[in-house]
């Protein structure tokens, strides 16, 4: 299967900061990616589309400047949480597709943890 | 509004017993569906995939069988294993959209 990392696993970071997490596909190109959020015993809920060379395509109830998303090349998206809370602590996972392939290979997800 | 719906938050079977998961959806609009297992702190793996126009997928011991008519999928697992223990999520996808919806999840336990 493919590989999809992201970065870092794990952050801590203090109110009104922000982090940014980087989700790349390594063996394989990747036009589009997505970023999903998970709570608690919860699902992976879709946040946001990430399309290279465009602007994300966000969920309803996503803020877009909060969760800043960036797909400068076809093996790198980015998401920036903005100003920091800590209600913004999660587990926030990256998946990529490969062109006209509907499996996705997920990243190792980030656990955010904002004090 | 949950599309992707998993009723069962957790299950625990016997070790070598068959393990059954089951996924319920509301979007016809869904023709693609997948089963990814997943441990804390970490990505979903992918398992097994079925298209809708199957109504059944097997690879090893898992089986994913779909009934379109009642807008249900089940995976099969047999004989489980100690080391399948983890959260299964099912999803669905609509052509060209590529968006995974996915279910709540259901922690499986195999005892051994």
């Amino acid at each position: 299967g493919a590989v999809v990392s992201q970065h870092p696993s794990r952050v801590i970071c203090k109110s009104g900061t922000s982090v940014k997490i980087e989700c790349r596909s390594l063996d394989f190109q990747a036009t589009t990616m997505f970023w999903y959020r998970q709570f608690p015993k919860q699902s992976l809920m879709l946040m946001a589309t990430s399309n290279e060379g465009s602007k994300a395509t966000y969920e309803q109830g996503v803020e877009k400047d909060k969760f800043l998303i960036n797909h400068a090349s076809l093996t790198l998206s980015t998401l920036t949480v903005t100003s920091a809370h800590p209600e913004d602590s999660s587990f926030y996972i990256c998946s990529a597709s490969k062109p006209s392939n509907t499996e996705a290979f997920f990243g190792q997800g980030t656990r955010l943890t904002v004090v | 509004d949950q599309q992707v719906k998993q009723n069962s938050p957790s299950l625990s079977v016997q070790e070598g017993r068959i393990s059954i998961l089951n996924c319920d959806y509301t979007n016809s609009m869904f023709d693609y569906f997948l089963w990814y297992k997943k441990y804390p702190a970490e990505g979903p793996t992918f398992l097994i995939s079925i298209s809708s126009i199957k109504d059944k997928n097997e690879d090893g011991r898992f089986t994913v069988f779909l009934n379109k008519s009642a807008k249900h999928l089940s995976l099969h697992i047999v004989p489980s294993q100690p080391g399948d223990s983890a959260v299964y999520f099912c999803a669905a996808i609509s052509s060209g959209t590529y968006k995974y919806i996915f279910g709540t999840g259901t922690r499986l336990k195999v005892l051994a």
